[in-house]
């Protein structure tokens, strides 16, 4: 079956901090992998994106995520994180192929960062 | 460039109503996404609309539907409201093959 996980349900990290969120995933077909974010009560807003190519992908706000093919893991990684990365990230899996794709994305079930002063 | 809107931002609706929620994509995207993000439950996938036709959807009852219209711009009907249809409904826009974009939501409150 096509799933999401992401292991960890609530991180706190310390501004200044290194980040790294988890993200697992199981799907039968080519997968193309995105990182978004949410604050509370708005809408998500897309980090990253991997559909092919360099395994190491650059996103908005300083995050990058590694695709490891082998592991079946598609891991988000800041640096420094800031008060204003607070917020929750959803890891989804999706397929983007013409003519056999079903359109949605599968998301995991979030992980909350929270980070202290 | 103007993102995927939606209205209203709230709506408030007692158990047994219907409810209708509307979604405009980003310019050009002929995709939309409908997703229902309910407490507890995670972000499930509702329905998805390209050129004016359903193309899939998700595990929910037939009282879930919607609709696209020619310019792309997208309705969903809830139909006998239930409590726990109290949820942000979220829509999203495509090209075909592409990244999905998302508004700010709808929240829904049933009473």
């Amino acid at each position: 079956a096509q799933s999401v996980t992401q292991p960890d349900i609530h991180i706190t990290v310390s501004e200044g901090a290194s980040l790294e969120l988890r993200c697992n995933y199981s799907y039968g077909a080519t997968p193309y992998l995105f990182w978004y974010v949410q604050s509370p009560g708005q809408g998500l807003q897309l980090l990253l994106k991997y559909f092919s190519g360099d395994t190491l992908v650059q996103g908005i706000k300083g995050f990058e995520a590694e695709f490891k093919r082998s592991q079946s893991s598609f891991n988000l990684r800041k640096p420094s994180v800031h008060w204003s990365d607070a917020a929750e990230y959803f890891c989804a899996v999706g397929s983007m192929n013409y003519g056999g794709s079903q359109g949605n994305l599968i998301f995991g079930k979030g992980t909350k960062l929270s980070v202290k002063p | 460039e103007a993102g995927v809107t939606q209205s209203p931002t709230h709506l408030i609706k007692t158990r047994g109503q219907q409810a209708t929620l509307r979604c405009s994509p980003i310019s050009g995207h002929t995709s939309v996404y409908w997703y229902q993000q309910a407490l507890g439950l995670g972000l499930q996938f509702l329905l998805w609309y390209d050129e004016g036709e359903e193309r899939n959807r998700g595990n929910f009852p037939p009282r879930f539907s919607g609709r696209q219209f020619p310019n792309y711009s997208s309705e969903l009907n809830v139909n006998a409201l239930e409590l726990e249809d109290s949820a942000l409904y979220l829509c999203a826009s495509s090209l075909w093959g592409n990244e999905q974009f998302f508004g700010p939501g709808t929240r829904l409150t049933v009473l």
